[in-house]
């Protein structure tokens, strides 16, 4: 198993361009969360899913949006970047919610410039 | 108040030192408890849940404070290995939310 995946590794964006961060797990996980990370800070989380079709908001969504077509995927799209977007991006699945253990991907690295 | 926090550290110590975090938390509906482990630009990985009675693995032993609202990580005769940074996250429904983490440096 693959586990989660993460697309692309690092980015560079110019100020308004948008870009989409493709994030797979392959283990049929229902929970799927998407997180931020900026240097010496802890994870925020922007938005989850709790299966396919369903989404809700974390505690910083605004600039992004998510959909959940697939129980396999979760891509975020960032409209309009913005150099306060620079971040790490984590993508995580879970099997049961916010109960059990969360699966990370590897990360990308966004400088928006 | 941020609803996790952690003492952010650095935490430098020898090898073969005694170390202890602390996490608390502000959402008494908590109800899961974690300890990551996370290496300089790679992503979080689970170092132990955190049980109402405590647990250990090997050198770590995490316990978990109701009443106060914390819990603890506890790593015994710590390895040049052991640096890294520690975030703890509680869980309530369906996400967890994390702490800032806690960076530990162990020297030779």
């Amino acid at each position: 198993n693959a586990g989660v995946t993460q697309t692309p590794k690092f980015r560079i964006l110019k100020i308004g361009q948008s870009m989409t961060l493709q994030c797979a797990q392959d283990m049929n996980h229902n929970y799927m969360y998407w997180y931020r990370q900026d240097p010496g800070m802890g994870l925020k989380l922007i938005y989850y899913s709790v299966g396919a079709g369903i989404t809700d908001k974390g505690e910083v969504p605004n600039g992004y949006n998510v959909s959940r077509s697939t129980t396999e995927d979760f891509p975020l799209r960032l409209e309009l970047a913005a150099p306060s977007q620079t971040s790490v991006y984590f993508c995580a699945s879970s099997n049961l919610g916010g109960s059990y253990e969360q699966y990370f991907g590897p990360g990308t690295r966004l400088t928006v410039t | 108040r941020k609803e996790v926090e952690q003492d952010p550290g650095p935490f430098n110590v020898p090898e073969g030192a005694t170390v202890a975090f602390n996490c608390t938390y502000s959402n008494s509906a908590s109800q899961s408890f974690f300890w990551y482990r996370q290496d300089c630009r790679k992503e979080p990985k689970l170092l132990m849940s955190v049980y109402s009675s405590g647990n250990e693995d090997g050198r770590f032993t995490a316990q978990l404070n109701r009443a106060s609202q914390y819990i603890s990580l506890l790593i015994r005769d710590s390895k040049l290995s052991d640096s890294a940074t520690y975030l703890c996250g509680t869980g309530a429904t369906n996400k967890l939310i994390f702490g800032t983490g806690t960076l530990l440096a162990v020297q030779p």
